[in-house]
């Protein structure tokens, strides 16, 4: 069955240090995103991806994020200064229709930032 | 705006007892979907169910069903039998069809199913 997969599945980072979080979506979906669930609360919408662009993104991803489809498989979510704040699980996910379809979410990446 | 409210913040069962997970969502559009995810204690979000807004036929599968009533804005998930293995977080989530591609979730349910 195909998935989401995302790597690293964990990332220690120190403050300040940019990190990238990878991601390779399900082949024949056209819409990513990536959500992040602080420990223990909700899960949090931070960007939405179609055609080649950013169709949609929150107060949270702020100019420190940046994403990325740099060829035909790959999905990536850039923090340029990591914070402390920014602690969290980070969650891929694509769906084939957007939100008139299921997401499918990858196994997440907790980052750890000290 | 998009909102949905989970009320429940823990619940706690033994084993074979029925739960209902309670969901209400707010949206001002006339075509939204609604979903169910599971997040084990291993983390990973898991797709349950998904429910248009024009289809307000009830759905079972296995022990799941989902109750979807638009007169009250409830989509709730109940659990037949439960058993140890429904032990996990249930998130209820919304998106709708104007505009917005995301989904909004509610703050979750975790479910502790006791031998």
């Amino acid at each position: 069955e195909p998935e989401v997969t995302q790597t690293p599945s964990h990332q220690v980072t120190q403050m300040g240090q940019e990190v990238i979080l990878r991601c390779v979506p399900i082949s024949n979906h056209l819409y990513f995103y990536w959500y992040r669930q602080i420990l223990g609360q909700k899960v949090e919408f931070l960007v939405s991806f179609y055609n080649n662009e950013i169709s949609e993104k929150s107060e949270i991803f702020d100019d420190q994020f940046s994403v990325e489809r740099p060829d035909g498989s790959n999905f990536t979510l850039k923090i340029r200064s990591t914070k402390l704040e920014d602690s969290a699980m980070y969650f891929c996910a694509s769906s084939e229709n957007g939100g008139r379809t299921e997401a499918f979410f990858g196994q997440g990446t907790r980052l750890t930032v000290v | 705006a998009q909102k949905v409210t989970q009320a429940q913040t823990e619940i706690s069962v033994v084993e074979k007892e029925d739960v209902t997970l309670d969901c209400v969502y707010e949206t001002r559009d006339t075509t939204y979907y609604l979903f169910w995810y599971k997040q084990p204690p291993s983390g990973e979000l898991v797709f349950l169910i998904r429910r248009n807004s024009f289809d307000e036929q009830n759905e079972i599968s296995g022990r799941y069903s989902w109750n979807f009533q638009k007169s009250t804005s409830s989509f709730n998930f109940t659990i037949t039998a439960s058993q140890v293995v429904d032990s996990a977080v249930y998130f209820c989530a919304l998106s709708e069809e104007g505009g917005s591609e995301k989904l909004v979730f509610g703050k979750g349910t975790k479910l502790t199913v006791n031998p």
